[in-house]
C-alpha cells in the first residue's frame, strides 16, 4: 500500500489567493482526518470524516476553511482567501476504524503551506 | 475531554545512553494511548500503542512504553539511543468508544542526540 498521499508537498502563495490541499487516504479506511501543525499551537485536529461524511468540524478555524470528501479515495481542504497566519504544515491521516483496537491513524507526509 | 501533557519540550541525550520521555494524560475512562515519532520534514509514524492487557508494550525501533493507570502516565523508553532517533515525539490519547474518534496529541518532545 502506498500509504496516505498528499499533494502538493509544498505550496507558496500570496495572501488572498485560494489554496487547495489534496489527500488520498489508504484504501479501505473509513476515517479521514485533517490536522494543522504550527510551532505555536502544535498539532490541531481541524475536521474528520467517517465514510465521506463530515463528523466534527469544530477545529476548523473560521469560514475561510472548508473541507470536502466527494468519495472514499479523495478529500480536499480549501482556504479562501488565504492569510499569512495560515502558514503551517497540514497533515491528512486515515484510520480503518476507531473505537476499537484498530484505532490507529496513518499520517501522510504533509503539505507545507507558506502564505506571503 | 481528554488531554495530554508532555512536560519536556526538549531533551538531549548522548548516543548509547538510555532514554525516557514522559507523558501524562487525562481521561475519564479507559484510554487508548499512542506514541508517534516525527522526523524532520516527515509525517508522523506510529511507534507503539496501548489498548488493554499487558501494561508494558513493545514498539518498533526498540522502543517500549509502560501504562501506569495510578499515575495517568505512559512514558516512552529506550535502553540505548542511536543518532537516528533524533526526532520529535508525540504522545496521544484516544477515547475507548465509538462516537468519539478524536486523538488528542501532546505538544511534543524534541530529542537531540549528541555523539
Amino acid at each position: 500500500d502506498a500509504g496516505v498521499i498528499q499533494s502538493p508537498r509544498h505550496e507558496v502563495t500570496e495572501m488572498g489567493q485560494e489554496v487547495t490541499l489534496r489527500c488520498k487516504p489508504i484504501s479501505g479506511h473509513d476515517y479521514l482526518f485533517w490536522y494543522r501543525q504550527t510551532m505555536m499551537r502544535g498539532l490541531e485536529l481541524l475536521i474528520y470524516f467517517n465514510n465521506n461524511v463530515p463528523i466534527d468540524d469544530s477545529g476548523m478555524p473560521e469560514d475561510r476553511f472548508s473541507a470536502k470528501m466527494p468519495n472514499a479515495s479523495f478529500s480536499t481542504l480549501k482556504i479562501q482567501p488565504s492569510e499569512p497566519r495560515d502558514s503551517a504544515v497540514y497533515f491528512c491521516a486515515s484510520s480503518p476504524r476507531t473505537g476499537g483496537e484498530e484505532n490507529e491513524q496513518f499520517f501522510g507526509p504533509g503539505t507545507r503551506l507558506t502564505v506571503l | 475531554a481528554q488531554s495530554v501533557t508532555q512536560p519536556d519540550i526538549h531533551i538531549t541525550v548522548s548516543e548509547g545512553a538510555s532514554l525516557e520521555l514522559r507523558c501524562n494524560y487525562s481521561y475519564g475512562a479507559t484510554p487508548y494511548l499512542f506514541w508517534y515519532v516525527q522526523s524532520p520534514g516527515q509525517g508522523l509514524q506510529l511507534l507503539l500503542k496501548y489498548f488493554s492487557g499487558d501494561t508494558l508494550v513493545q514498539g518498533i525501533k526498540g522502543f517500549e512504553a509502560e501504562f501506569k493507570r495510578s499515575q495517568s502516565s505512559f512514558n516512552l523508553r529506550k535502553p540505548s539511543v542511536h543518532w537516528s532517533d533524533a526526532a520529535e515525539y508525540f504522545c496521544a490519547v484516544g477515547a475507548y468508544n465509538f462516537g468519539n474518534e478524536k486523538l488528542t496529541f501532546g505538544t511534543g518532545t524534541r530529542l537531540t542526540i549528541i555523539p
